[in-house]
C-alpha cells in the first residue's frame, strides 16, 4: 500500500525566501508524481507532474525533483511571494490508471 | 476550456435525505475520479472511471454511496441515506489516459 507523507505540515517564511517542500512515498514503483496547490475553500490546482522516468520538472519559479530510489520528491519555489501562501499537496499513483494517494499537505504562509 | 464543472457548490441537507452530486469532466478526458476531503482524513479517492466504466470503487465507504457515469460528459455521486459523518468537500477530477488530473471546485456537503 502506497503511503505519502509531507513534512512539515506547516511552514512560514518571509517574502523573498526560497521555499523547499518535501514529499516522501513508501512504494517507489510510481508511474508519476503530481504537485498541487489548494487555496482555502477552493479546489486543487495542478502545478507540476513528473513522470517516473524524469528527474525534475520546471515551470516558472517552480521546480520539482523526483528521486524514486529514495522515495522522495521536492518542490522548490524561488523568491516566494505572499500570493504563494496556500496548501501544497503531492500525490502519486502506483501505476498508469491507478488511484492517486495524497500526502497530508504542507500549509505555507509567506509573510510580507 | 471550462474545466471540470461540479454542482451544486454547496449542499445542506438533513440526515436521512438523498444527496446527488454532479460532475462534468473536461471534454475529451477519458478518466474521472471522485474524491472526498475532510480535516481528519485528508483527500481520499472514492471511485474512478475509465471510459465510463468503474475501475476501482474500493474507496467507497459504504453501500449508501453509489456513483454512475452514463456517458463521457456526466457523472453522479449519490448518498442515500445521508448521515452527518458524510459532511465533507467532494471533488471530481478528470484526466486523459490517467495522466495529469484536473480538479473541479468541489461540492461542500453539510448533513445536519
Amino acid at each position: 500500500k502506497q503511503e505519502v507523507t509531507q513534512i512539515p505540515a506547516a511552514l512560514s517564511v518571509p517574502e523573498g525566501e526560497n521555499l523547499v517542500l518535501n514529499c516522501s512515498f513508501t512504494d517507489s514503483a510510481i508511474y508519476n508524481l503530481q504537485w498541487f496547490r489548494q487555496d482555502p475553500g477552493k479546489g486543487l490546482t495542478s502545478l507540476l507532474l513528473i513522470q517516473s522516468s524524469q528527474r525534475e520538472q520546471t515551470s516558472g519559479r517552480l521546480n520539482a525533483s523526483l528521486d524514486k530510489s529514495s522515495g522522495r520528491s521536492t518542490l522548490y519555489i524561488a523568491a516566494s511571494q505572499p500570493g504563494d501562501s496556500a496548501t501544497y499537496l503531492c500525490a502519486a499513483p502506483k501505476a498508469a490508471g491507478n488511484k492517486l494517494t495524497f500526502g497530508g499537505g504542507t500549509r505555507v504562509l509567506v509573510k510580507p | 476550456d471550462a474545466g471540470v464543472i461540479q454542482s451544486p457548490r454547496h449542499e445542506v441537507t438533513e440526515m436521512g435525505q438523498e444527496v446527488t452530486l454532479r460532475c462534468k469532466p473536461i471534454s475529451g478526458h477519458n478518466s474521472l475520479f471522485w474524491y472526498r476531503q475532510t480535516m481528519m482524513r485528508g483527500l481520499e479517492l472514492l471511485i474512478y472511471f475509465n471510459n465510463n466504466v468503474p475501475i476501482d470503487d474500493s474507496g467507497m465507504p459504504e453501500d449508501r454511496f453509489s456513483a454512475k457515469m452514463p456517458n463521457a460528459s456526466f457523472s453522479t455521486l449519490k448518498i442515500q441515506p445521508s448521515e452527518p459523518r458524510d459532511s465533507a468537500v467532494y471533488f471530481c477530477a478528470s484526466s486523459l489516459h490517467t495522466y495529469e488530473q484536473y480538479f473541479g471546485p468541489g461540492t461542500r456537503l453539510t448533513v445536519t
